[in-house]
């Protein structure tokens, strides 16, 4: 099992430019995040989806947007890239929505915006 | 009342030490406590948890210390080895939600030999 795919690893971009980071994964989970890490300050939840079709708002969504059109992928898209949004940023997932279950994390994009 | 507080920031250890990672937070409503093991270029993964309902959990080299009155957590690592070097992250969340973890700022932790 490749368990959470991110692409691409690395990302250069320039301001006001769009991109999408693309998540998938192979476990057939129904829940599904993004996080963001920036140094010392922990991971924050961006965005998350409960299933196909269903997303929601999470601690930091300003800047960003996601779809969820099928059970395995969940990209996360940039639309005018901010020096703000240079972060790592970590896709998730899990097999029930509690958190008791933990979650699967994928390797992580690596984003500058200069 | 959101936040989980992490220290230290860094630990350097010997071979064989003890590495002692404290956490604290606020949120009484909190009732998981997740401890994640990051490598370099890799995503966070789940070492070990524990609920309030008891005060110590073991895995191996690895425990877990809790105190509901303090509202404060600690994962100790004994005998620790160099493979142990690593960023953790203590986290808290309510059992039965999917979108409130709370996750520590993280400690590098160096094991050296």
């Amino acid at each position: 099992n490749a368990g959470v795919t991110q692409t691409p690893k690395f990302r250069i971009l320039k301001i006001g430019q769009s991109m999408t980071l693309q998540c998938t994964q192979d476990m057939n989970h129904n829940y599904m995040y993004w996080y963001r890490q920036d140094p010392g300050m922990g991971l924050k939840l961006i965005y998350y989806s409960v299933g196909a079709g269903i997303t929601d708002k999470g601690e930091v969504p300003n800047g960003y947007n996601v779809s969820r059109s099928t059970t395995e992928d969940f990209p996360l898209r940039l639309e005018l890239a901010a020096p703000s949004q240079t972060s790592v940023y970590f896709c998730a997932s899990s097999y029930v929505g509690s958190s008791g279950y933990g979650y699967t994390f994928g390797s992580g994009t690596r984003l500058t915006v200069v | 009342q959101q936040q989980v507080k992490q220290s230290p920031q860094s630990l350097i250890v010997q071979k064989g030490g003890i590495s002692i990672i404290n956490c604290a937070y606020e949120n009484t409503a909190f009732d998981y406590f997740p401890w994640y093991q990051q490598f370099p270029g890799k995503g966070p993964a789940l070492l070990i948890a524990i609920r309030p309902d008891v005060s110590e959990k073991k895995e191996g080299r690895f425990t877990i210390s809790f105190n509901k009155s303090a509202k404060q957590f600690s994962l100790h690592i004994m005998d620790s080895q160099p493979g142990d070097s690593a960023t953790y992250f203590c986290a808290a969340s309510i059992y039965t939600s999917y979108d409130k973890v709370i996750f520590g700022p993280g400690t590098s932790l160096s094991v050296i030999p």
